[in-house]
């Protein structure tokens, strides 16, 4: 167990509509980390975020936002979706930033879009 | 972000030694070596990571090339439970460039 929880574990829903995902990092982690696992496209960092603000963004689609509240949760806002989207979102969280910090990472959100 | 080259799989005999090679023949100086793991339908879990110097914790242990180009990562008895995907990721040690770069990984099966 990393420490790190998402919820929820699986997520059906259509095209069109929109999902959250709920990452609450571990205890004392500042920085929470975004990513989508894709059979097509592998392992992708989404969006990272530290102590409230947005600090850095990879390959997330503009469909796509993410927020880190003041109690260090985060959300990943999933709108308009595609068949595409079909994924697993990983959340990691560490202390701070630093390439040399570890991150720990979730049991993932399995979504499904029909 | 500097690339690395691992091989797409190997299978190892249970209770016998992995040596799982990572390539990163562009690694810059600032570069952290990280290996995470990612056990079937789990997320990915951290190993080990180095700068310069060999490593080891209660996972396993790690050998950087003196060049740095390339490194292994070594599980000295390989369990079922050992069965993975190995991601070697390069890291740069500055502020705003944290994320995790995966590539493709090792599949590791461990044969019983």
């Amino acid at each position: 167990d990393s420490g790190v929880t998402q919820t929820p574990k699986h997520l059906i829903t259509a095209t069109g509509q929109r999902v959250t995902l709920r990452c609450s990092p571990r205890s004392g982690d500042l920085s929470v980390y975004w990513y989508q696992q894709s059979l097509d496209q592998g392992l992708q960092f989404l969006i990272q975020y530290y102590n409230g603000e947005e600090r850095a963004k990879g390959n997330i689609l503009e469909r796509f936002s993410a927020q880190q509240f003041p109690d260090l949760h985060s959300e990943l806002n999933l709108s308009s979706l595609e068949l595409g989207d079909s994924a697993l979102y990983f959340c990691a969280s560490s202390v701070d930033p630093g390439g040399g910090e570890t991150q720990y990472f979730g049991p993932g959100t399995r979504l499904l879009v029909l | 972000d500097a690339k690395t080259t691992q091989p797409n799989s190997m299978e190892s005999n249970e209770e016998e030694p992995v040596h799982l090679p990572c390539n990163h023949s562009t690694i810059s100086g600032t570069d952290y070596i990280h290996w995470y793991r990612q056990l079937p339908s789990q997320g990915p879990e951290y190993v080990i990571h180095g700068l310069t110097s060999n490593v080891n914790n209660r996972m396993a242990s790690l050998a950087i090339a003196e060049d740095r180009k390339s490194s292994t990562l070594i599980l000295h008895r390989a369990t079922l439970r050992d069965a993975a995907v190995y991601y070697c990721i390069l890291r740069i040690s500055n502020f705003g460039n944290e994320k995790l770069t995966f590539g493709t990984g090792t599949r590791l099966t461990i044969i019983p």
